[in-house]
């Protein structure tokens, strides 16, 4: 059974620094990867869509990186800013399901 | 391009009452999911619908149903509601079905709060 893990589940940090977000998965047969952001009482946005035959993915000061064999992907935030503050999750599709989330990361970007 | 559309946004039930909530998927989009996202479980997949024929479905009881238009549009209902079905549901359209579909893109949200 496919279980997804994001550590930490809470982050802050300065604005301007740059972080990254962790997602572990068990089971490696993935098709595809989706880094989501999430605001309080909002539906989720999609950031970044990593296929299972590709390694990374960039859109603007975001950058995901996947490693199939080890389970895990990383979600790059460069220069951080407070209106990045938001839970991030991460789901993978295997099996006949559609995406598997993680529980996220509550992220907090002090002014 | 329109995103997805839910409706209800926020609505307040009570116990045994049923529910019916919406969802207008991106148009071109034929595949709509649907999602239980709680505080204690966090997001749960409930159902995925394409071309109005249910194509998978999570481990949810019965009393979650759901069906698909002509036009892609989807509905779910919720029949004899508990207190621990109060949760945001949420919709997510894809242009096909089953796990290797690309993008998903959801919409805002229905808060159900049942008392």
């Amino acid at each position: 059974k496919q279980e997804v893990t994001q550590i930490p589940a809470a982050l802050s940090v300065p604005e301007g620094e740059n972080l990254v977000l962790n997602c572990s998965f068990t089971d490696s047969a993935i098709y595809n990867l989706q880094w989501f952001r999430q605001d309080p009482g909002k539906g989720l946005t999609s950031l970044l869509l990593i296929q299972s035959s590709q390694r990374e993915q960039t859109s603007g000061r975001l950058n995901a990186s996947l490693d199939k064999s080890s389970g895990r992907s990383t979600l790059y935030i460069a220069a951080s800013q407070p209106g990045d503050s938001a839970t991030y999750l991460c789901a993978v599709t295997s099996g006949t399901y559609k995406y598997i989330f993680g529980t996220g990361t509550r992220l907090k970007v002090l002014a | 391009k329109a995103g997805v559309t839910q409706t209800p946004r926020y609505l307040i039930k009570t116990r045994g009452q049923q529910v019916t909530l919406s969802c207008s998927p991106i148009s071109g989009h034929r595949s709509v999911s649907w999602y239980q996202q709680t505080p204690g479980q966090g997001l749960q997949f409930l159902f995925e619908y394409f071309s109005e024929t249910q194509r998978n479905k999570g481990n949810f009881p019965g009393r979650f149903s759901g069906r698909q238009f002509s036009n892609s549009r989807s509905e779910m209902n919720v029949s004899t509601l508990e207190l621990g079905d109060s949760a945001l549901y949420l919709c997510a359209s894809s242009p096909t079905a089953g796990p290797n579909t690309g993008e998903l893109f959801f919409g805002e949200g229905s808060r159900l709060t049942v008392l």
